[in-house]
C-alpha cells in the first residue's frame, strides 16, 4: 500500500513563530487533505488540496503532486493551534478509494 | 446540523460484552468509513461502504462488523469485546475520491 510519511515528528513554537510541515507519500493519489486534531480529540478539516495551494487565514498549503509532498504553512501561531496535524491521501486500490493517514506533527505553541 | 454524527462520545464497558457504536451522515455522501485510532495516535482505516456494500475490510477481527441499513448510516458492531479494542473510533464519509468529513470519535474503554 501507499506509504505516508510527516515531518517532524514533534514540534514545538513560542507564540507568533512560524512552522512548515511536510508530507511524502510514495505513489500517485486522487486527493490530499490535511486535518488539525485539536486537544479534545476532533478531527478539523483544513485542507482538500489534490494540488496547487490553497490559504485559510494563517494557514495556507502547497501540493507538488507530481513530486510527491504537500506541504502546510502555520504563520503566527497562536496556543489554539496546537494539537496533531495528520496528513491523508487518497488513493485508488484495487477499484476502492481509501484515505491512508500519516503518523501526524504534534504541534505545541506555548505562550 | 451536524454533518457526521456518531454516539456515544464514550463507551466503557467490560471484556466480553457486545457493544454498538452508531454514526450517521446528512451530506449526502455515497461512502462511509470506519478509523479506529490508537494509544499512539495512528488512523487506520477498518471498513469503507459504497452504496451500500462492503469494498473495504482491512484485517479487522471478525468480531467487528459494519451494518448499513441505508447510504445515511453505518453503524459497528463489536462482540466479546477485549482489552486490546480500547481505542478511538472514528467514523467518516465522502464521495468517492472527495473530502472526507468525520464524526466526532467514540472513546472506548474495555474493563
Amino acid at each position: 500500500g501507499i506509504q505516508v510519511e510527516q515531518s517532524p515528528p514533534d514540534l514545538i513554537l513560542q507564540e507568533g513563530a512560524n512552522s512548515t510541515l511536510r508530507c511524502n507519500f510514495s505513489d500517485s493519489v486522487n486527493n490530499l487533505q490535511w486535518f488539525h486534531q485539536n486537544p479534545w480529540g476532533q478531527l478539523i478539516n483544513l485542507f482538500y488540496i489534490p494540488s496547487g495551494t490553497k490559504q485559510n487565514g494563517r494557514l495556507s498549503a502547497t501540493t507538488v503532486a507530481t513530486e510527491r509532498y504537500s506541504l502546510l504553512y502555520i504563520s503566527s501561531s497562536q496556543t489554539t493551534d496546537s494539537g496533531v496535524y495528520f496528513c491523508a491521501v487518497c488513493y485508488s486500490g484495487a477499484g476502492s478509494y481509501q484515505l491512508t493517514f500519516g503518523k501526524g506533527t504534534k504541534l505545541s505553541v506555548i505562550p | 446540523d451536524t454533518a457526521v454524527s456518531q454516539t456515544p462520545k464514550y463507551l466503557v464497558t467490560q471484556m466480553g460484552n457486545d457493544k454498538s457504536i452508531k454514526c450517521e451522515q446528512n451530506l449526502g455522501h455515497d461512502t462511509m468509513y470506519w478509523y479506529k485510532q490508537d494509544s499512539k495516535k495512528f488512523l487506520k482505516i477498518m471498513f469503507s461502504y459504497n452504496n451500500k456494500e462492503l469494498i473495504i475490510n482491512e484485517t479487522v477481527p471478525n468480531r467487528f462488523s459494519p451494518k448499513s441499513p441505508d447510504k445515511a448510516h453505518l453503524n459497528l458492531h463489536i462482540n466479546s469485546l477485549e482489552l486490546g479494542d480500547s481505542a478511538v473510533y472514528f467514523c467518516a464519509s465522502s464521495q468517492p475520491r472527495g473530502e472526507a468529513f468525520f464524526g466526532q470519535g467514540t472513546r472506548l474503554t474495555v474493563v
